[in-house]
């Protein structure tokens, strides 16, 4: 199992980013997969889950401003940030199935002016 | 939100000595198909986080058997016997029976 992500790097407070988990070494499609971020020095915030037969759920502090979505041709999680805040600033986790037994290397998302 | 807490904040530990860490829960964990959905993480260094445990007790593949879960409900315990350095860097629990799926603030294992 192995999950790639990408997409990071920094933006302006109002802008927008997409961030991909490339998802290898497993069948992609039947599986859920999670958006979990970590601020600098803090803890493990979640912030996205979707279904394999993509349902989705999101934590209060982003939805409406971020989109979890799946292309399983392409074996890939993505994560759309709209309207983005300074306490976005993060790394970026894509994690497999709701019990989170893989998780990738992460991908750092500064929101800075 | 289920409120995880995690105790102590921090461990400061001699190679080959024993250690446990406690996390309790807001609210029970058991989910409606009877099984409890906590899991335990290790975070190295600067790495991601891995599974060590799921559903309260259940070692990941890998795992050495120095590493045990027990609890139930809200009250749960990782043991770590016989501390190895490679065991060092903080742990979190995550609960995924209720949504929004939330972590314990993480107990970070130092060397004495």
């Amino acid at each position: 199992v192995q999950l790639v992500e990408s997409g990071g790097g920094l933006v302006q407070p109002g802008k927008s980013l997409k961030l991909s988990c490339s998802a290898s070494g497993f069948t992609f499609s039947s599986y859920g997969m999670h958006w979990i971020r970590q601020a600098p020095g803090k803890g493990l915030d979640w912030v996205a889950y979707i279904s394999s037969s993509s349902g989705t759920v999101y934590a209060d502090a982003v939805k409406g401003r971020f989109t979890i979505s799946r292309d399983n041709a392409k074996n890939t999680l993505y994560l759309q940030l709209n309207s983005l805040k300074s306490e976005d600033t993060a790394i970026y986790y894509c994690a497999r199935r709701w019990s989170v037994d893989y998780w990738g290397q992460g991908v750092m998302v500064t929101v800075s002016s | 939100d289920v409120v995880m807490t995690q105790t102590p904040p921090s461990l400061s530990v001699a190679i080959g000595q024993s250690v446990s860490i406690s996390c309790k829960s807001s609210q029970s964990l058991v989910y409606s198909d009877g099984k409890t959905y906590l899991h335990w993480l290790l975070q190295s260094s600067g790495r991601s986080p891995k599974r060590l445990i799921y559903q309260v007790s259940n070692l990941d593949s890998g795992v050495p058997d120095r590493f045990s879960g027990t609890g139930s409900q809200k009250d749960f315990t990782l043991k770590i016997s016989r501390v190895e350095a490679k065991d060092l860097g903080v742990y979190y629990c995550a609960q995924t029976t209720h949504f929004p799926w939330t972590f314990g603030g993480g107990t970070k294992l130092e060397l004495k």
